[in-house]
């Protein structure tokens, strides 16, 4: 089916904390992994992608792990800044029909506390 | 290098009314592939254009089509509005898109709100 889980819906943290957002999906043969980061008011920013090749990847303050087994993916956030208060969405590529599409979670609202 | 622009940003229409959103994606790219936003359900599909062709399609009512002219440009066209159309609409531009299994990455513009009242 399409559908991708994406947990918590809300998360609040103090400034220096972690932030760790979780996402099950659901097609075995979905091999490509996005997240994207949405500010108010702004589209959706891409911030980091993973393939299903790679356990992870990790781009200065942001990683993204992938466990294809358990359909897992998340990301992480450490260090957290006021600035990475924004709504997160990750997203599976779907290949249906002959074509790719991007499944999106519904959001992790993430709010950063100074 | 410029981003993926879409006008207008914000539009109030009335029931039954029609609207044309349009969408230039980043220059190079061919791909682009529009999505509806709400509350409710979060960023749905609609559709994908390449190369002037549809090549993807989501679960929405014929009320919503589009086109992609030569330059890549896209209109998103929605007829007879209904209260339930009001959402954010993106664009999302890249070089190939849905083509091939190797997917290349998406990149969104800022949106156009639509209210329908």
């Amino acid at each position: 089916g399409e559908n991708v889980e994406q947990h918590p819906s809300t998360l609040s943290v103090q400034e220096g904390d972690s932030a760790v957002i979780k996402c099950t999906y659901s097609d075995s043969a979905s091999n490509y992994f996005p997240w994207y980061k949405q500010e108010l008011g702004k589209g959706p920013q891409l911030i980091i992608d993973i393939r299903s090749n790679v356990g992870e990847k990790k781009d200065q303050r942001i990683a993204v792990t992938l466990n294809k087994t358990a359909k897992h993916f998340s990301l992480h956030i450490t260090e957290t800044q006021p600035e990475d208060s924004a709504v997160y969405f990750c997203a599976e590529s779907l290949f249906s029909g002959g074509y790719n599409k991007l499944i999106f979670g519904a959001g992790t609202r993430l709010a950063v506390h100074p | 290098k410029a981003g993926v622009t879409q006008t207008p940003r914000y539009l109030i229409k009335t029931r039954g009314q029609q609207v044309t959103l349009s969408c230039s994606p980043i220059s190079g790219h061919r791909s682009v592939s529009w999505y509806q936003q709400t509350p409710g359900q979060g960023l749905q599909f609609l559709f994908e254009y390449f190369s002037e062709t549809q090549r993807n399609k989501g679960n929405f009512p014929g009320r919503f089509s589009g086109r992609q002219f030569s330059n890549s440009r896209s209109e998103m066209n929605v007829s007879t509005l209904e209260l339930g159309d009001s959402a954010l609409y993106l664009c999302a531009s890249s070089l190939t898109g849905t083509g091939a299994r190797e997917w290349t990455e998406a990149f969104f513009g800022q949106g156009t709100r639509l209210t329908v009242v």
